[in-house]
């Protein structure tokens, strides 16, 4: 069984330009979250893709948006990146769209914006 | 609104002792409460939940919280800490009567352990 995993690890972009970031959910599971975690802040829920589709959004701008693919992969897409984007994204998967089942997170991936 | 606060960003410990890590929660209905671990360059790591039933729950790596209804805390304890439970510990909860929202984090609290 593997675990989620996230690419890239790091990444810095400047200001107004475009990010994609992308998760492999654990073996099994067909839901993704997608989190952000800025310096010295708990996670804060972005949105959850179910069977490839959006099932919830916390209260982020049109320009996050995401996707899931067939495997159940995903990618956070994040268009005209601000400085204060600048943080970990944090993927997690888990069995079922119910926000009770636990879930599973990768290593997240650091994004830094100059 | 469903909140959760973890009033402490350090605590010390010195290996052996007991710890505590303290969390409290607001919600209108009933609560479901987590606790999270989160080492340098890894992930979140799930460590307990409650959602009903006994107060005390007991969790990974000899981790256990007391859920206290009148208090809205649900504190994280281990008997004896070791050195290598240093790390970033969250505490989350989600409203279970406000339909399918997700869980809200707390800022985290950084445990040391000190040899």
């Amino acid at each position: 069984e593997t675990g989620v995993t996230q690419s890239p690890t790091h990444l810095i972009k400047t200001r107004g330009q475009q990010v994609t970031l992308r998760c492999s959910s654990q073996s099994g599971h067909n839901t993704v979250s997608w989190y952000q975690q800025a310096l010295g802040q708990g996670p804060q829920f972005i949105f959850q893709y179910y069977r490839e589709e959006e099932n919830g959004r916390g209260n982020f701008p049109p320009r996050f948006s995401g996707l899931q693919f067939p495997n159940y992969s995903s990618e956070l897409n994040v268009n005209a990146l601000e400085l204060d984007d600048s943080a970990l994204y944090l993927c997690a998967s888990s069995l079922g769209a119910d926000r009770d089942n636990e879930q599973f997170f990768g290593p997240g991936t650091r994004l830094t914006v100059l | 609104a469903q909140s959760v606060a973890q009033p402490e960003d350090q605590v010390n410990v010195a290996e052996g002792n007991p710890l505590t890590v303290k969390c409290t929660y607001s919600v209108s209905g009933n609560p479901y409460l987590f606790w999270y671990v989160q080492y340098p360059n890894r992930g979140l790591q799930f460590l307990l939940k409650y959602i009903t039933g006994d107060n005390l729950v007991k969790g990974s790596y000899g981790f256990e919280a007391e859920f206290n209804k009148s208090q809205t805390s649900f504190h994280l304890k281990k008997p004896s800490a070791l050195v290598s439970d240093s790390a970033l510990y969250f505490c989350a909860v989600r409203d279970l009567n406000s339909g399918n929202t997700p869980l809200v984090f707390g800022k985290g609290t950084r445990l040391s352990v000190i040899a």
